[in-house]
């Protein structure tokens, strides 16, 4: 099994952009797909990216995903920063047999 | 409209059997792809995955809580149910279920989660 290492916190300022990396411990990151939740405090996580770079229909074009092979890691980028994105984000792989989640990263909009 | 809810005990005692319900509509379990699994997330900590059954009755455990957790349908029901047994004071949590459809392997719909705290 592999791990999925996020940053403990990021912080931005509003209007700005701000990127959330999620490192794939072993394995590479191609091999499986990378989904992205955020979970604002007191609620239930959401999709916000899917398929490594897929936004479901009423996510707003802020958000976007991408992979990198070369750091073996996903990449969760929001632009254009607002006060109600600071929630948690937990990047998620699925291996075949297990669901695999980040250890979560706040952010703050400061 | 696809909604997911859960139930259960908000207290279980050290040693115990957690039994977690996980009742749905929007969907049947009965369709091809269609799944329903169990996450948990204890307080200010991240997502952990805990089980899975598919339409096909096929289930899948986490490999660190297999030996304690069983998993069942009744699509008649359109129920999902979680047992865990004895319970311990490092599973209370908040327990969300949630939906995989398709060929996806996100989770697309969750439930609003219950609280569980193992105490004596």
């Amino acid at each position: 099994n592999f791990m999925l290492t996020q940053p403990h916190s990021v912080s931005e300022s509003p209007g700005k952009t701000v990127t959330i990396s999620c490192t794939r411990s072993s394995g590479s990151i191609a091999t499986n797909f990378v989904h992205w939740y955020q979970q604002r405090p007191g609620s239930s996580p959401t999709t916000v990216i899917y398929e490594d770079d897929q936004r479901p229909s009423g996510v707003p074009d802020r958000f976007s995903g991408s992979i990198d092979t070369s750091s073996n890691s996903a990449s969760l980028t929001i632009s254009g920063l607002k006060t109600e994105d600071e929630a948690d984000y937990y990047c998620q792989c699925y291996d075949g047999s297990n669901w695999v989640f980040g250890g979560g990263t706040k952010l703050t909009v400061l | 409209q696809v909604t997911l809810r859960e139930s259960g005990p908000a207290l279980v005692k050290p040693t115990q059997t957690l039994t977690l319900t996980c009742t749905f509509s929007g969907f049947s379990l009965n369709t091809a792809a269609m799944c329903v699994t169990w996450i948990r997330q204890p307080p200010g900590k991240a997502l952990e995955w805990l089980a899975l059954i598919d339409w096909a009755d096929d289930k899948y455990y986490s490999a660190s809580l297999k030996t304690r957790l069983t998993i069942s349908k009744d699509t008649s029901k359109n129920q999902v149910v979680l047992t865990m047994t004895n319970v311990d004071p490092a599973d209370t949590a908040t327990y969300y279920c949630a939906r995989k459809s398709g060929a996806a392997d996100n989770l697309d719909y969750w439930g609003q989660g219950v609280r569980v705290t193992v105490s004596s």
